[in-house]
């Protein structure tokens, strides 16, 4: 069975732009979850998706967005580009809200380069 | 907000060494994970912690949860070049994760 899959890989905007993040989680999955993960750090959570609905998310700020499709796939959407967005950005999926009972798989990432 | 802090932050060590890994905050957990990444990919589970007190071992990785599950541990016992890479604690219901380590072993 395919694992959580993530497009593109790599991806290169200038400041100001706006980029679009698309994740498609493992079959029968039906939550998503995106985390930003700055190079040498530890990812932090951004948002979770749980049937369509946003259930929980981080401390970004609104130019980050986000939905998820009838599919369970999702998108994660940023906008006016800063440099210090420049990051791998995971998505992760779960059968149910991601926690103790339900474990979370992530995909490779997209690596997003803001020049 | 709750933070997750480990230590150290970056390790290099020789094949064959033994290294422990800390997971520290001021919070209380339900339960605690850790995950290994490797350049390119995404994390992957290694185990979960739920009991205070309680001890895990997978071959030569034996993770710790505190008894106040406040912190945890993960120590390598004879560590291999293949165990290189980041590896990360996470608070399982808040999807929070550490500040990771970076481990490299050198043959």
């Amino acid at each position: 069975d395919a694992g959580v899959t993530q497009s593109p890989t790599h991806l290169i905007k200038t400041r100001g732009q706006h980029v679009t993040l698309r994740c498609s989680p493992i079959s029968g999955h039906k939550s998503v979850s995106w985390y930003q993960q700055v190079l040498g750090q530890g990812p932090q959570f951004i948002f979770q998706y749980y049937e369509k609905e946003e259930r929980g998310r981080g401390n970004f700020p609104d130019r980050f967005s986000a939905r998820q499709f009838p599919n369970y796939s999702s998108e994660l959407n940023v906008n006016a580009l800063l440099l210090g967005d420049s990051a791998l950005y995971l998505c992760a999926s779960s059968l149910a809200l991601a926690g103790f009972y339900n474990e979370q798989f992530f995909g490779p990432g997209t690596r997003l380069t803001v020049l | 907000t709750q933070l997750l802090e480990q230590s150290p932050q970056f390790l290099s060590i020789q094949e064959g060494e033994n290294l422990t890994v800390y997971c520290n905050s001021s919070s209380v957990f339900s339960s605690l994970q850790w995950y290994r990444q490797e350049p390119g990919e995404g994390p992957v589970l290694l185990v979960t912690v739920v009991t205070g007190g309680e001890v895990k071992k997978l071959k030569r990785l034996t993770f710790q949860f505190g008894d106040a599950r406040k912190d945890s541990s993960l120590h390598i016992t004879a560590a291999q070049p293949g165990d290189t890479g980041l590896y990360l604690c996470k608070a399982t219901d808040k999807l929070i994760f550490g500040t990771g380590t970076r481990l490299q072993v050198f043959p």
